[in-house]
């Protein structure tokens, strides 16, 4: 059980363009979902925390205008980036936690979503 | 504010050999622990966690860690390093109540020798 997928796994996208990244969880609802960031050989930036039926709550720095959240149902979250230009290729991955889950359950990760921006 | 300091970004065992990654915290509340692993171009898995019972946890795929408030640690150890074992390592911490942020440290990437 706990299982969360994100599609796409690799994307290539035109500098300009915008690219929309889904997570989903599987087999159960997740009231939160979070975003992170993780550029070559480094450790994952929170950029975000997707609370369903609310507005995304943003990690200091990061542009809420570039980086669109979208939590319409507990099974799936979507992170648009719009007019993307090359600084922002990256791999980004979500995760979610059981809602009314304790706080031992941990939090399952999707596979992550390789964005490169030519 | 919390935070989780991984000591070593690369570490090298010989195939068999003890593995031994180390992790530190700081948190001014009971701190929730988790060890993440990650393979190239994947999302993290969990191996363990700590979430205040008992402070040897014993995780998945051989790996287990103990929580030493004294030393502010919880450091990883397998007995026994296999080669599927290679692959990069993420100490995380999040505050036992109320807010959900988890923060990662740097990660360590795990080489093993044949």
């Amino acid at each position: 059980g706990a299982v969360v997928s994100q599609h796409p796994s690799w994307v290539i996208c035109k500098s300009g363009t915008s690219v929309k990244i889904e997570c989903r969880s599987l087999d159960f609802q997740a009231t939160t979902m979070f975003w992170y960031r993780q550029f070559p050989k480094q450790s994952l930036m929170l950029m975000a925390t997707s609370n369903e039926g609310s507005k995304a709550t943003y990690e200091q720095g990061v542009e809420k205008d570039k980086f669109l959240i979208n939590h319409a149902s507990l099974t799936l979250s979507t992170l648009t980036v719009t007019s993307a230009h090359p600084e922002d290729s990256s791999f980004y991955i979500c995760s979610a936690s059981r809602t009314g889950a304790g706080w031992g359950y941990g939090y399952t990760f999707g596979s992550g979503t390789r964005l490169t921006v030519v | 504010a919390q935070s989780v300091t991984q000591l070593g970004s690369h570490v090298s065992v010989s195939e068999g050999a003890l593995v031994l990654l180390r992790c530190n915290y700081s948190s001014s509340v009971p701190p929730y622990l988790f060890w993440y692993v990650q393979y190239p171009n994947q999302g993290l898995q969990l191996l363990l966690k700590y979430t205040s019972a008992a402070t040897l946890v014993k995780g998945i795929n051989g790996f287990e860690a103990e929580f030493k408030k004294s030393e502010t640690s919880f450091h990883l150890t397998k007995p026994s390093a296999h080669m599927s074992d290679a692959a990069e390592y993420f100490c995380a911490v999040s505050f036992v109540r109320g807010y959900q942020k988890v923060t990662f440290g740097t990660g360590t990437k795990l080489q093993v020798i044949p």
